[in-house]
């Protein structure tokens, strides 16, 4: 069955590290999406693609970036990481001419 | 850019009494969708509304797009335990992509 995953699940990190957190699916949908979760603020979107070398900033983009170098992935990279950055983090993906996202289990991030 | 503002952050009932949550928008939505995310776990896509006094019914979630587009609402008749977690509404954003409102947590006193 298709599905989305993303890894790793749960990290810590120290302050000013470079991390990287994966996401992959196998849906085939050229629509990709991260965001993140903070009590208080639903879920904020960081940067999402439409296409292979397709990227754009979401609002909330500042300290992070992601590539597409193929259809199935999506990396996020938080360049330096801040503790501001401790979050849970949600992938997501829609086919085109669907309407829902379909999302990944997220991964919780903890910055010290 | 769209921003969706939603109505109560928290509501705490008693089993088998109704829920309703509110979804308000400045601006024009070409339509509006709803998702649950169950505690610890992800969201997940109920439904999507796009006409004008739109009015869509899955089992006792009962779901509404205002007359004007700005609006929505999910009203849950005789709540359950099973229908504890939080409920996102979402709109299109400038390119699209679509953009959450904060949330209303449920939680269902058996």
């Amino acid at each position: 069955d298709a599905e989305i995953t993303q890894s790793p699940r749960h990290k810590i990190t120290e302050t000013g590290r470079q991390v990287t957190l994966a996401c992959h699916q196998t849906w085939n949908h050229n629509n990709m999406f991260w965001y993140r979760q903070d009590l208080g603020h639903g879920l904020r979107l960081i940067h999402y693609s439409y296409g292979v070398q397709d990227t754009n900033k979401g609002e909330v983009s500042d300290g992070y970036s992601v590539s597409r170098s193929n259809t199935e992935d999506l990396p996020l990279t938080l360049e330096s990481a801040a503790s501001s950055q401790t979050s849970v983090y949600f992938c997501a993906s829609r086919g085109q001419g669907a309407y829902g996202y379909t999302f990944g289990s997220g991964t919780r991030l903890t910055v010290v | 850019g769209q921003q969706v503002m939603q109505i109560p952050q928290y509501q705490h009932v008693q089993e088998g009494e109704d829920f309703t949550t509110y979804c308000n928008s400045s601006t024009t939505l070409s339509n509006i969708q709803w998702y649950k995310q169950r505690p610890g776990g992800h969201p997940v896509f109920l439904i999507q509304l796009v006409k004008s006094g739109e009015v869509k019914k899955q089992k006792r979630l009962t779901f509404q797009f205002g007359e004007a587009k700005k609006n929505s609402s999910l009203h849950i008749t005789a709540t359950q335990t099973t229908d504890v977690g939080t409920y996102f509404c979402a709109g299109p954003g400038d390119n699209n992509d679509m953009r959450f409102g904060a949330g209303t947590r449920l939680t269902v006193k058996p």
